[in-house]
């Protein structure tokens, strides 16, 4: 069966640190991947997506990168966190042939 | 360019009542409908889907949604409402090919009176 893992579960990095979140997905090959943030209140907001090894694509401007090191691995990154980074941050996949989207338990990041 | 409204961010019905939940859209292209839970520092789960044929679809825990083109609304409803169904929910739609990118409503937390 397919399965998504993030770690870690939760975060707390000051202001200025680095960031790497790590995101696998079992079972299933050359799978579209994504990554969402949802802020407090407010709904998801597509990151980036990836449809194959070192395909990246960004939706929106800031100061977050994703790589795609692996077929089955996603990883958002930042070399310098800001206070507006906190938030839920979720991976999904879609699977080879597929349209529905089916997303990891997420990250916790609190930024202080 | 697609966008999804979901009217009322906080919804509150007794236990057994009618539960609807309201999402609309709009699209240029066919668009895949998607509704999603999500319960407390958890990711989110799909309840059921739209893609063509169809236009009432059913999904799990006994939730169920009408895909309206006339009325580019997609709301989800269940007959009667439980305890366990309190969580946040979420609309979304995707265009029919492509890369699939979702745009998903700002959701809806549903609470269940006792």
């Amino acid at each position: 069966s397919q399965t998504i893992h993030q770690w870690p579960a939760t975060l707390v990095q000051p202001v200025g640190s680095p960031l790497s979140l790590e995101c696998t997905v079992e079972g299933t090959s050359n799978p579209n991947l994504y990554w969402y943030r949802q802020a407090a209140g407010r709904g998801l907001q597509l990151l980036f997506y990836s449809v194959g090894i070192g395909q990246i694509s960004s939706e929106v401007p800031q100061n977050l990168s994703a790589s795609r090191p692996q077929d089955r691995q996603f990883i958002l990154s930042s070399k310098k966190l800001l206070l507006s980074d906190s938030g839920f941050y979720l991976c999904a996949w879609i699977t080879g042939g597929g349209y529905e989207q089916y997303f990891g338990p997420g990250t916790r990041l609190t930024v202080t | 360019a697609q966008s999804v409204t979901q009217l009322g961010s906080h919804v509150s019905v007794s236990e057994g009542a009618l539960v609807l939940l309201r999402c609309n859209y709009s699209s240029s292209v066919p668009p895949y409908l998607f509704w999603y839970v999500q319960y407390p520092n958890q990711g989110l789960q799909l309840l059921l889907k739209y893609t063509t044929g169809a236009t009432l679809v059913k999904g799990i825990n006994g939730f169920e949604a009408e895909f309206k083109k006339s009325e580019t609304s997609f709301h989800l409803t269940k007959p009667s409402a439980h305890m366990s169904d309190a969580a946040e929910y979420f609309c979304a739609v995707s265009p029919s090919s492509g890369t699939y990118k979702y745009i998903f409503g700002t959701g809806t937390r549903l609470k269940v009176l006792a």
